[in-house]
């Protein structure tokens, strides 16, 4: 069956520190990998996504993911945070019937 | 160009009540997905519509139901709540040829009492 696990739901960090949230996925068939941000009482926003090609992905502020086929894994990473970036962070995978499967999510919190 | 909308916003029901939950995907997009977001959960897929169809559906009993218009906007609709079906309710659309590439609205949050 595909998941996905998000092993921490909680990540506190202080400002202008490194942070990785970590993902990892379970299936057998092509892969298609999101990662989609969720500020309070809002909706999920696209991240970034990783569908084939360079293993490397980036979003426009600053947080890149790196899908690693044999550990199956997706972590988000971004080398300074802000304040701003407080949210919970969901990372998903594509299923093969155009449906997304969702982590349980991370909640990162950014202190000054 | 506008994205995802849903409305209402807000919501609140009584056990056993019926509910119809509406949006309209982003401009060039045909195709609606929903999902119940619990709290401290992540999103949970409920079904997919496109050409007016249901094309995919996760595991979610019959109480739910949905419908996709000619312009491609959609209904959900949950007959006989539960308490349990208390969450945010989330709209994606996409286009067919890269249906997991979703947008989403910002949801409507529905209470059940």
């Amino acid at each position: 069956a595909q998941s996905v696990t998000q092993l921490d739901s909680q990540v506190p960090v202080f400002e202008e520190a490194p942070v990785e949230l970590r993902c990892n996925y379970s299936s057998s068939v092509s892969v298609y990998l999101f990662w989609y941000v969720q500020y309070p009482n809002q909706g999920l926003q696209l991240l970034l996504k990783y569908l084939s090609g360079s293993t490397l992905v980036e979003s426009i502020n600053g947080f890149e993911a790196e899908f690693n086929k044999s550990q199956t894994s997706f972590h988000l990473r971004k080398p300074s945070v802000h304040i701003s970036d407080t949210a919970e962070y969901f990372c998903a995978f594509g299923g093969s019937q155009g449906n997304l499967i969702f982590g349980k999510g991370t909640k990162l919190s950014v202190k000054p | 160009d506008a994205g995802v909308t849903q409305s209402p916003t807000h919501l609140i029901k009584t056990r056993g009540q019926q509910v119809t939950l509406r949006c309209s995907p982003k401009s060039g997009h045909d195709t609606v997905s929903w999902y119940q977001q619990a709290l401290g959960q992540g999103p949970q897929f409920i079904f997919q519509y496109y050409e007016e169809e249901e094309r995919q559906r996760g595991n979610f009993p019959d109480r739910f139901s949905g419908h996709q218009f000619p312009n491609y906007s959609s209904e959900l609709n949950v007959n006989a709540l539960l308490l349990g079906d208390s969450a945010l309710y989330l709209c994606a659309s996409s286009l067919p040829a890269a249906k997991n590439i979703q947008y989403f609205g910002a949801g409507t949050r529905l209470s059940v009492l």
